[in-house]
């Protein structure tokens, strides 16, 4: 078992609509989560952390992280072409350092 | 304020060959950390420093090293060359202390080994 997940895609979904992405973890212990969006081409850039059980809220982007089945979740809202890209979810794993794992990215494709 | 900015943006190299990478984490961050993206997949941690001790490291062979400087900027050297090296090199800086807080990351080092 990989020790982040996530479904590769692509992901497409029309403009307007809502894009679901999800994340799966393997180390229990977790305690920090990140969601990343990556253009091709560039370095990743940050959109969302959790630390805590429920639902965080930024604009257009919504965090889902449910410790007890071990999944993270980011909704986008109203999607826009310009959303399109891979999304990559983190895990910090080391609670000594920041040892970040990530997973292979979900490729999302919004279309116009 | 500048962000994470990391020299040289590309460079080619050829195989047995040495590289050195340079970062300069965001102005009052003191921890640094090194990731290598291979082509379509995730980015896989490399190292961190805080406060110029590092505080961990991946599952790279001991041709990789790195070290961090009193103004908190970062080395990350590659010894012998391989073609698996071809890489983007992400560095990353972060504002909170050496186990928590968000990881912000600069546009990339572009490794091609021929």
């Amino acid at each position: 078992q990989k020790e982040v997940e996530q479904n590769s895609g692509p992901l497409s979904v029309p403009e307007g609509a809502i894009a679901s992405l999800n994340c799966t973890y393997s180390d229990r212990g977790s305690q920090s989560f990140f969601w990343y969006r990556q253009y091709s081409g560039k370095s990743p850039e940050l959109i969302m952390s959790i630390y805590s059980n429920g639902d965080k809220e930024d604009g257009r982007f919504t965090a889902q992280l449910n410790k007890a089945s071990q999944y993270v979740s980011l909704l986008i809202r109203d999607s826009q072409p310009s959303d399109s890209a891979t999304y990559l979810c983190a895990v910090n794993k080391n609670n000594y350092g920041q040892n970040f794992v990530f997973g292979p990215g979900t490729r999302l494709s919004v279309l116009p | 304020d500048a962000g994470v900015t990391q020299s040289p943006t590309h460079l080619i190299k050829t195989r047995g060959q040495h590289v050195t990478l340079r970062c300069s984490p965001i102005s009052g961050h003191k921890s640094v950390s090194w990731y290598q993206q291979v082509l379509g997949q995730g980015p896989q941690f490399i190292f961190q420093y805080y406060e110029k001790e590092e505080r961990g490291r991946g599952n790279f062979p001991d041709r990789f090293s790195a070290r961090q400087f009193p103004n908190y900027s970062s080395e990350l050297n590659v010894n012998a060359l391989l073609l698996g090296d071809s890489a983007l090199y992400l560095c990353a800086s972060s504002p909170s202390g050496p186990n928590t807080g968000e990881l912000f990351f600069g546009e990339g080092s572009r490794l091609t080994v021929l």
